[in-house]
């Protein structure tokens, strides 16, 4: 199956500062989510974007499905951004998404 | 409020008893999926039901038992289960079908005595 790789899994901000979260995958997919899970471990959707780029207020991602990577942007971070960000992918004819490991942000005043 | 609703938010049993988690979503969707979300393993997908059918089952032991009585309502009925199936229950519902956007609910915290 698709392997799906996230970097850097820990990940600690001052309020204020940007950031930029990987997400690698091992074979072509149609299909590539986005996820955070707050604290309180509600999992959000953020995007769907198998491939180009989105942006939703300070939160921006890019799917280059050619070189098998995304990138989630972080801009302007708030301590209401911490938890765990998912990278989920799923390939043609698959019947499920693979998630990643996630990258753990905390974000501190 | 994510439009996918589950209870109970935490369930607490022994290896013997009977328990049943429930899902509605409110989003007019026509799939949902129960996943387990293990410490420190990624999110696993359990079951799959399309328009109420159930399309995909990941291997699950017989003692998880999923029941989709119409397209808003997933059940996931529990019996005999082990420690090890002490976990977070987290369902998700999407328009048709897996290449849409997943909505989860807030999650079953279960423990097993």
């Amino acid at each position: 199956g698709i392997q799906v790789e996230q970097s850097p899994p820990d990940l600690i901000l001052q309020e204020g500062a940007n950031s930029t979260l990987r997400c690698n995958f091992s074979d072509s997919v149609n299909n590539l989510q986005w996820f955070h899970q707050n604290p309180w471990g509600q999992l959000i959707n953020l995007f769907y974007i198998p491939s180009g780029t989105k942006q939703n207020g300070r939160l921006s991602a890019t799917t280059v499905a050619t070189e098998r990577y995304s990138l989630l942007y972080i801009s302007s971070s708030q301590t209401t951004d911490s938890g765990v960000y998912f990278c989920a992918v799923g390939g043609a004819g698959s019947y499920q998404l693979t998630f990643g490991k996630g990258t753990k942000l905390s974000v501190i005043p | 409020e994510t439009g996918v609703t589950q209870t109970p938010r935490h369930l607490v049993m022994g290896m013997t008893n009977k328990k049943s988690l429930k899902c509605e979503q409110h989003l007019g969707h026509n799939a949902m999926y129960w996943y387990k979300q293990s410490a420190k393993k990624p999110l696993e997908l359990m079951f799959v039901y399309n328009f109420k059918e159930q399309t995909e089952n990941n291997s699950v032991p017989s003692r998880f038992s999923p029941e989709c009585p119409n397209s808003s309502h997933l059940f996931l009925h529990l019996h005999t289960l082990q420690p090890e199936d002490s976990a977070l229950y987290l369902c998700a519902s999407s328009q048709d079908d897996i290449n849409q956007p997943q909505h989860f609910g807030d999650g079953t915290r279960l423990s097993i005595l």
